[in-house]
């Protein structure tokens, strides 16, 4: 397809599994952005890749969420450890130039 | 410390009117705002944006106002149609729009349109 995947589009997970998210994005986007949106809030910024470069990981809740890109295409976000305020909907953006396509994001429950 | 505000969560408009949704923000940093629709189970998709060097920008139906001042924006739908059913996000970013800056979200809208 030519939008934006995330795999899996829901995941349950007990307290304390470790869980990976993926994103596939636009070939050729350079940019990468991973989001978490709480239940009736706005997605919130957790961080950034140029490439494979992670250029901004101030969003990033604690040292138990981890993302990566090795390739600068398909990005993971790691979360170690879950929690139950991990559960959210976590949307990963990409773009190119001025235009960014959001994915339909992977929803994460965590009991 | 919520920087970009939506008052209002929830919005009902007639078919045919106009829907006007409004956003507050509080960070005199930000100078480019985007206007978000989502629908369920879908990533957010961009609707339309404004540079702060800008007091309004019209794409088709849609048009959005910035009064610097009063750090507030609004998003006009004129008419409004059913399909404009969706929850509107109101996003901020500091810099100029080259893709690469990260947004700050409000909480959204969600609009409905009655036939």
């Amino acid at each position: 397809g030519a939008g934006v995947s995330q795999s899996p589009r829901y995941k349950v997970a007990k307290r304390g599994q470790d869980v990976a998210l993926r994103c596939d994005p636009i070939s050729g986007h350079v940019s990468l952005f991973w989001y978490q949106q709480a239940l009736g809030q706005g997605p919130e910024f957790l961080t950034y890749f140029q490439n494979e470069a992670q250029l901004d990981k101030s969003g990033l809740p604690s040292d138990r969420f981890f993302a990566e890109r090795p390739e600068g295409s398909v990005s993971t976000l790691k979360i170690q450890r879950t929690q139950q305020e991990d559960s959210a909907v976590y949307l990963c953006a990409s773009s190119l130039a001025a235009s960014r396509f959001f994915g339909p994001g992977t929803r994460l429950t965590v009991l | 410390d919520q920087q970009v505000k939506q008052n209002s969560p929830s919005l009902s408009v007639q078919e045919g009117r106009i829907s006007i949704l409004n956003c507050d923000y509080t960070n005199s940093m930000f100078d480019y705002f985007l206007w978000y629709k989502k629908y369920p189970a879908e990533g957010p998709t961009f609707l339309i944006s404004i540079s702060s060097i800008k007091d309004k920008n019209e794409d088709g139906r849609f048009t959005v106002f910035l009064n610097k001042s009063a750090k507030h924006l609004s998003l006009h739908i004129v008419p409004s149609q059913p399909g404009d059913s969706a929850v509107y996000f109101c996003a901020a970013s500091v810099g100029s729009n080259f893709g690469n800056e990260k947004l700050t979200f409000g909480t959204g809208t969600r609009l409905t349109i009655i036939p």
